[in-house]
């Protein structure tokens, strides 16, 4: 059973534009939402996290927007540029316990 | 290079034969996290350790499975009898203990096909 359910689930935007990735959960119990990006042939790679105590959180141009009561979080991607063309997974977890991530959003960014 | 490094990162064999996968952990952690990953879908969870101890284990883990970390440190998962189902990507990721920064830090991988 997918715990952590992600759309969509590829995309494409033009340079400079702002793609959304959306995810949703069930387990009331999590609280920890990180997103990671994956390159072709590399290892998942952690981008930005949030904890439910906030709302939003933003590091450089990636901002999580989290929405507790709706057991919902995307990510957001300012001025996107060719090189942020990756997958991306978002993922949940509660304290002490393994990530389960979701099916992943392809993104390409044209120039 | 001090990140997560999986050996070897790519492994083709024949159904029926086993195959072993070595993780070597960045040192300080003492969690260590393997994953699967099939083509077009995110990280599945598999097993992991805090240092020697595997406190959990998934229910995708058969008993052709098995992981160890002897000494908390590096840590090998064997399949027996591979079956074509097997063929992924295996991650091995490592974290420090829970209340910390709950990041997990993720090998290349280490890439099975069974023909």
């Amino acid at each position: 059973q997918q715990q952590v359910k992600q759309s969509p689930q590829s995309l494409i935007v033009q340079k400079g534009g702002i793609p959304i990735i959306n995810c949703a959960y069930e387990n009331t119990a999590f609280d920890y939402f990180p997103w990671y990006q994956q390159f072709p042939g590399k290892g998942p790679a952690l981008l930005i996290a949030i904890r439910p105590d906030v709302s939003e959180k933003k590091e450089g141009r990636f901002t999580i927007s989290f929405n507790k009561s709706a057991k919902q979080f995307s990510l957001h991607i300012m001025d996107s540029q060719p090189g942020d063309s990756a997958t991306y997974f978002c993922a949940a977890s509660n304290s002490g316990y393994a990530l389960n991530f979701g099916k992943g959003t392809s993104l390409l960014v044209t120039p | 290079d001090t990140g997560v490094s999986q050996d070897p990162r790519h492994k083709i064999t024949k159904r029926g034969q086993n195959v072993t996968f070595r993780c070597d952990p960045i040192s300080e952690h003492n969690r260590l996290y393997w994953y699967r990953q099939t083509l077009g879908q995110g990280p599945e969870f598999l097993t992991y350790f805090q240092n020697e101890a595997q406190l959990e284990k998934s229910r995708l883990l058969s008993d052709r499975f098995s992981a160890e970390r002897p000494k908390g440190s590096f840590s090998t998962l064997e399949i027996q009898r591979t079956e074509q189902g097997d063929s992924a990507m295996y991650l091995c990721a490592s974290s420090f203990p829970t209340g910390r920064t709950g990041e997990l830090f993720f090998g290349e991988g280490s890439r099975l096909t069974v023909l």
